[in-house]
């Protein structure tokens, strides 16, 4: 089955600076990546997600980048505000018949105002 | 649109008591999923319902877990004789369907077990 790493497992960065999570992943058949950023007591949101038939997509202050032939996905999120301060969970389709999403153990995002 | 709700939201019990949680997911979505969530963890898969079949009970820790959803909308997790280890947040998740890959969580369920 599956299996997603994800790194680092805490980033704390000054506001104004970029962040930048990675995860990789261990089936080739997978095909949907999604971000979920979750704040404290709160349900997971998704806040972007990609297919693996592009390789990158951007939305305002954050970008998703996917190498396939590597397997790995990354967050990059610019000009980062006090707000963004959560964790955040990279995920990936399981292929193997379900519909389920295989999660990394998230990264704790701070940021310093 | 209502979004994906859970009752309760905490529920505490004492080790050897049966709870049931359940979940409503969006209206007219075919999927739905149960997700188990410890402590500084990620959520981990339970279980997967496409309209009121199972397809995925392969996440379930035990056959003290079990689930359903008989009519394809609500669905209820119980776990039986519960356990300290079963402390967490239990997760549903809708999606509407195989075609669509978003996933939309509820706000969960913080179990204690005394």
């Amino acid at each position: 089955g599956e299996n997603v790493e994800q790194h680092p497992s805490t980033l704390s960065v000054q506001e104004g600076d970029s962040a930048v999570i990675k995860c990789t992943y261990s089936d080739s058949a997978s095909n949907y990546f999604p971000w979920y950023k979750q704040e404290l007591g709160k349900r997971p949101q998704l806040i972007i997600d990609i297919r693996s038939n592009v390789g990158e997509k951007k939305d305002q202050r954050i970008a998703v980048t996917l190498n396939k032939t590597a397997k790995h996905f990354s967050l990059h999120i610019t000009e980062t505000q006090p707000e963004d301060s959560a964790v955040y969970f990279c995920a990936a389709k399981d292929q193997g018949g379900s519909e389920k999403l295989v999660f990394g153990k998230g990264t704790k995002l701070t940021v310093n105002p | 649109g209502a979004g994906v709700s859970q009752s309760p939201r905490y529920k505490v019990a004492k080790r050897g008591q049966d709870v049931a949680l359940r979940c409503d997911p969006i209206s007219g979505h075919v999927s739905l999923f149960w997700y188990q969530q410890a402590l500084g963890q990620g959520p981990e898969f339970l279980t997967y319902f496409q309209n009121e079949a199972q397809l995925d009970k392969s996440g379930l820790p035990s056959d003290r877990f079990f689930a359903e959803r008989p009519e394809g909308s609500v669905s209820t997790l119980k776990i039986q004789r519960t356990q300290q280890e079963d402390s967490a947040v239990y997760l549903c998740a809708s999606s509407a369907g195989l075609a669509y890959n978003e996933q939309f969580f509820g706000p969960g369920t913080r179990l204690t077990v005394l």
